[in-house]
């Protein structure tokens, strides 16, 4: 079954670190990307969407992801966290217009 | 312009009763997508409706069951309530269906005691 891994569960960063969490799906085939972050007490919201071309994709707040279709993975970046991006980062997949599936979610908090 | 509005946001019901949740779209999103998010299994895919029509299913039991109105607006129902479905449910709208950005609602949150 097609599926969305985020190894890291919990990360725990001081500002000015550097982040990269983790996401590989089981798709084959063309897909279509995205990273959505949740921050305290909101809905989720869309951070990236890579849907072709350039692999390495730039969202807001300084965040970007790069496409590496042979490691099947989507990894998220940036490369100097604030403490104002702790929050729960979900990596999604799908293929043309079938449903949306997403990780298990990644909690990230970030100290001053 | 509105977000997408869930109703209601907090929701306490006991083992065996059934439960229904609304949500209505951004204005103008024919789209509508059902999720459960639960403490480490993420958002898990419940599903989908187009244009009154459901277009994809999730892996859930028939206890689950949603429809959408010709005005967008969608409702899911769970029935015969478990323990298990204390979550927070997320209702997501888009202009077209599945693979387009995704706008999310700030979910219900049901406990069932």
């Amino acid at each position: 079954a097609q599926s969305v891994s985020q190894h890291n569960h919990h990360v725990i960063l001081s500002e000015a670190a550097s982040l990269e969490l983790g996401c590989n799906y089981s798709y084959g085939g063309t897909v279509n990307l995205f990273w959505y972050v949740q921050y305290p007490g909101q809905h989720l919201q869309l951070l990236l969407k890579y849907f072709s071309g350039d692999p390495l994709v730039k969202g807001i707040k300084g965040f970007e992801a790069e496409f590496i279709k042979s490691k099947f993975s989507f990894n998220l970046r940036k490369p100097s966290v604030q403490w104002s991006d702790t929050a729960e980062y979900f990596c999604a997949v799908t293929r043309n217009t079938d449903k949306l599936i997403f990780g298990t979610g990644t909690r990230l908090q970030v100290f001053p | 312009k509105a977000g997408v509005t869930q109703t209601p946001r907090y929701l306490i019901k006991t083992r065996g009763q059934q439960v229904t949740l609304s949500c209505s779209p951004i204005s103008g999103h024919r789209s509508v997508s059902w999720y459960q998010q639960t403490p480490g299994q993420g958002l898990q895919f419940l599903f989908e409706y187009f244009s009154e029509t459901q277009r994809n299913k999730g892996n859930f039991p028939g206890r689950f069951s949603g429809r959408q109105f010709s005005n967008s607006r969608s409702e899911m129902n769970v029935s015969t309530l478990e323990l298990g479905d204390s979550a927070l449910y997320l209702c997501a709208s888009s202009l077209v269906p599945e693979g387009e950005k995704l706008f999310f609602g700030s979910g219900t949150q049901l406990s069932v005691l």
